[in-house]
């Protein structure tokens, strides 16, 4: 079965530059999650879209923004990166009235 | 205080045993439990739902008790393979999002 893709899968990055995370949840899912996690962390939720409208916000730094386009893929972009910011990056996704998440294979951002 | 709590472990249990994990959450309305796994540096793997009938899937049997605000995973038989941490979620307060625990380590040896 089609899995959630996310690209790049390894992401290495200088302080203060951008980066953007990009996620494609399985066929026919409406609605797509993003997820930090630090080393040793729990996955923190960051943001959510339901419908291209965004559906909830966690703790996402104001220099991150996300967005989900018409094909229901989203972007994770991220702006003056900081050292803090180095962790996996989860994008998970889920059905209409299905609530059950499946989570991509994460993209891992060093920041340097 | 986190939402959602679980002993960290390590649990070291030889192949064959039975282990049982608890999580506990703080949101009574919560309307959505789940067990994932996660290996190393590898994405979190839905394990099971969590229902208020319980639920059982081969050696796996997962609890949710709404009046004191717990779901546990409990795992028969333990296989090498179930090595892994062992990611307890609930539904965020403002929606779908999830609350992960912190994960609880188990290692099944020989």
């Amino acid at each position: 079965a089609a899995g959630v893709i996310q690209s790049p899968r390894h992401l290495i990055k200088e302080k203060r530059e951008t980066a953007t995370l990009k996620c494609y949840p399985i066929p026919r899912h409406d609605t797509v999650y993003w997820y930090q996690q630090g080393p040793g962390q729990d996955p923190q939720f960051l943001i959510s879209f339901y419908e291209k409208m965004q559906s909830d916000k966690g703790s996402i730094p104001d220099r991150f923004s996300a967005q989900q386009f018409s094909d229901y893929h989203s972007e994770l972009n991220m702006s003056s990166l900081e050292l803090g910011d180095s962790a996996l990056y989860f994008c998970a996704s889920s059905g209409d009235r299905d609530y059950e998440q499946y989570f991509g294979p994460g993209t891992r951002l060093t920041v340097t | 205080r986190k939402e959602v709590e679980q002993d960290p472990g390590p649990f070291n249990v030889p192949e064959g045993a039975t282990v049982a994990f608890n999580c506990t959450y703080s949101n009574s309305a919560s309307q959505s439990f789940f067990w994932y796994r996660q290996d190393c540096r590898k994405e979190p793997k839905l394990l099971m739902s969590v229902y208020s009938s319980g639920n059982e899937d081969g050696r796996f049997t997962a609890q949710l008790n709404r009046a004191s605000q717990y779901i546990s995973l409990l795992i028969r038989d333990s296989k090498l393979s179930d090595s892994a941490t062992y990611l307890c979620a609930v539904n965020r307060r403002s929606g779908y999002a999830l609350n992960f625990g912190k994960g609880t380590s188990l290692l099944v040896t020989p």
